[in-house]
């Protein structure tokens, strides 16, 4: 159980280009899902709380312009990263949890983004 | 803010060996879970630690954590080559829960 599926798992776009992500939650309800990016050999770099039937909560230093976020439905959060340029080049994995705080996070398989 | 330290960054080890990663925390908090991430892949959740003292094991691998010192150990016993991988703790904040403070991680390479 617990599965979270993310989609595309890896996307090649051109500048100025905008990419969607999907992340769904496959066999339960996910009233909140995160948002990560990690770079190369880094750690994972939270985004962005992403609250179902509400607006995304952002960490600092993260554009909402830029990175939109969209939860309209319980099992189903979106990330479009909006006229992408080559240092938005990242990993990026969703994730969310069964019981909020005691329960790990169940991640996404991630989408390798490059942007030429 | 919360702050959450690994040591060593980086483990290379000879199979059948032991060692022990560190976790250490900046804030209370009494959730800590231990990923685990393979090379160009997602993570993967090994152990949730929810209470001083709690202890986990799987296979070669046992987790432990102390509320009060605000650390959590992995430790790896007779290591094998298929624990390759990058390790993660994480914690959640009190205040906060579900949202994850991560590690720098622990990349461990097991030789032969």
């Amino acid at each position: 159980g617990a599965v979270v599926s993310q989609h595309p798992s890896w996307v090649i776009c051109k500048s100025g280009t905008s990419v969607k992500i999907e992340c769904r939650s496959l066999d339960f309800q996910a009233t909140t899902m995160f948002w990560y990016r990690q770079f190369p050999k880094q750690s994972l770099m939270l985004m962005a709380t992403s609250n179902e039937g509400s607006k995304a909560t952002y960490e600092q230093g993260v554009e909402k312009d830029k990175f939109l976020i969209n939860h309209a439905s319980l099992t189903l959060s979106t990330l479009t990263v909006t006229s992408a340029h080559p240092e938005d080049s990242s990993f990026y994995i969703c994730s969310a949890s069964l019981l909020r705080g005691f329960s790990p996070l169940h991640f996404g398989n991630g989408t390798r983004l490059t942007v030429t | 803010e919360l702050k959450v330290e690994q040591n060593p960054l980086f483990l290379s080890m000879q199979e059948g060996k032991n060692y022990t990663i560190y976790c250490n925390y900046s804030t209370t908090s009494d959730r800590l879970y231990w990923y685990r991430q393979d090379p160009g892949k997602s993570l993967e959740s090994l152990f949730v630690l929810l209470s001083n003292g709690a202890v986990k094991q799987e296979g070669r691998l046992m987790a432990s954590l102390d509320t009060k010192a605000r650390l959590s150990t992995l430790h790896i016993t007779a290591a094998v080559h298929d624990l390759s991988a990058t390790y993660f703790c994480a914690v959640d904040m009190n205040t906060n829960a579900g949202k994850s403070t991560f590690g720098d991680g622990t990349t461990l390479t097991v030789k032969p």
